[in-house]
């Protein structure tokens, strides 16, 4: 069966510090992979996407960058955090030709 | 690009009542549309969705009705329960198009015992 990794759990982080959020995916092959970001008490906010190795799609110009080095690994980084970065960071995978998409358990990143 | 609008943002019924959640998309070439359940503190989770060359999907307690003239899908659920309280999105996709999901802005459904 498919399984989905996020970690850390939870993070807090000073302001201007690096960011790495890192996904992983078990039991399937050539997933698309998305990065979501979930402000408190809001809706999600698509980041990233990606339908392959190296193929990164931007929803939302900001500090964040993805990069997937590996078919079923994603990952989230930031160079300099700023305050508004906090929120709970959502990873996704999907078969490649569409449908469900499965979320990972989170990471909820508060940067002070 | 799609947009998704649902409402309402908050929603209180109680027990054994149905809950009815509405969503609006804007992109006629959208086809597949599902909705998701977030609990508290986790990621969502998809309870039913529905595609365009349907009218209408049920699940048990719950039930997917689309509009495709009037570019709106609603969730239906019925003889809610204290577990049915979560936060549900709506979301619409043009499956052959850029494996791009447009999420609504969800809504809060408390059921009150």
């Amino acid at each position: 069966s498919q399984t989905i990794h996020q970690w850390p759990a939870t993070l807090v982080q000073p302001v201007g510090s690096p960011l790495s959020l890192e996904c992983t995916v078990e039991g399937t092959s050539n997933p698309n992979l998305y990065w979501y970001r979930q402000a408190a008490g809001r809706g999600l906010q698509l980041l990233f996407y990606s339908v392959g190795i190296g193929q990164i799609s931007s929803e939302v110009p900001q500090n964040l960058s993805a990069s997937r080095p590996q078919d079923r690994q994603f990952i989230l980084s930031s160079k300099k955090l700023l305050l508004s970065d906090s929120g709970f960071y959502l990873c996704a995978w999907r078969d490649f030709d569409g449908g469900e998409q499965f979320f990972g358990p989170g990471t909820r990143l508060t940067v002070l | 690009g799609e947009n998704v609008e649902q409402h309402p943002s908050t929603l209180s019924v109680q027990e054994g009542d149905s809950a009815v959640i509405k969503c609006t998309y804007s992109d006629s070439a959208s086809n597949y549309f599902p909705w998701y359940k977030q609990e508290l503190g986790k990621g969502p989770q998809l309870i039913i969705d529905i595609r365009s060359n349907v009218g209408e999907k049920k699940d048990q307690r719950i039930a997917v009705t689309l509009n495709k003239t009037a570019k709106h899908f609603s969730l239906h659920i019925t003889e809610t329960q204290p577990e049915d309280s979560a936060v549900y999105f709506c979301a619409a996709e043009n499956s052959g198009g850029y494996q791009k999901v447009t999420f609504g802005t969800g809504t809060k459904l408390q059921v009150i015992p």
